[in-house]
């Protein structure tokens, strides 16, 4: 119940494409979900995050989408750049820890 | 504005000895997550701190795995007696605020323990 799956492992995109890794969840007491970009030899960075009363949120080319009946939320990258190159991790907390997806390695090439 | 500090950002370890891993917070964040990530594999929550109290050690291997946050200092996560399986990169994450789940994690860039 504490897990979030995540998919798919790997991505390639080519530049100007959409990238959209998808997550799902169990335990309906996560109430915050969050997407963390991390470059390899550096820590993770927040990246974006939602609460389960809204379905969409948009930041710049990055926009979570969230099913709350279906237990899934997703990100897409629009007009993805060779700089989002990164492993992106979903999350979910409902307390003081975070529960990460097993991250997905976005490759976008030129 | 110095974010999340970790050191050292590199440990070579023989089985059998001890790893000291240190974390300096966010300047007046007063929580703090240490999380460990394996090769290939997301990030797993160990230890949820505040000043002088652990909070939630739900993470935290039962045995030669320990963690403080003095009053003063840095946060310490020490693994005693280290084994190869204990080779990982160590994140430690701080937040303003206690517990809530919204509270943004900062991380740092991480401690990569390697044990030969």
């Amino acid at each position: 119940q504490q897990q979030v799956k995540q998919s798919p492992q790997s991505l390639i995109v080519q530049k100007g494409g959409i990238s959209i890794i998808n997550c799902a969840y169990e335990n309906t007491a996560f109430d915050y979900f969050p997407w963390y970009q991390q470059f390899p030899g550096k820590g993770p960075a927040l990246l974006i995050a939602i609460r389960p009363d809204v379905s969409e949120k948009k930041e710049g080319r990055f926009t979570i989408s969230f099913n709350k009946s279906a237990k899934q939320f997703s990100l897409h990258i629009m007009d993805s750049q060779p700089g989002d190159s990164a492993t992106y991790f979903c999350a979910a907390s409902s307390t003081d820890k975070l529960i990460f997806g097993t991250g997905t390695r976005l490759q976008v090439f030129p | 504005n110095a974010g999340v500090m970790q050191n050292p950002r590199h440990l070579v370890r023989r089985r059998g000895q001890e790893a000291r891993l240190r974390c300096s917070p966010v300047k007046g964040h007063s929580h703090v997550y240490w999380y460990r990530q394996l090769p290939e594999e997301g990030l797993k929550f160990m230890v949820y701190l505040q000043k002088e109290n652990i909070i939630d050690e739900s993470g935290m291997p039962k045995e030669r795995f320990s963690a403080e946050f003095p009053k003063e200092g840095p946060s310490i996560l020490r693994i005693q007696q280290v084994v190869r399986g204990d080779s990982a990169a160590y994140f430690c994450a701080s937040s303003r605020d206690r517990g809530r789940s919204t509270d943004t994690q900062y991380f740092g860039p991480g401690t990569r323990l390697t044990v030969l």
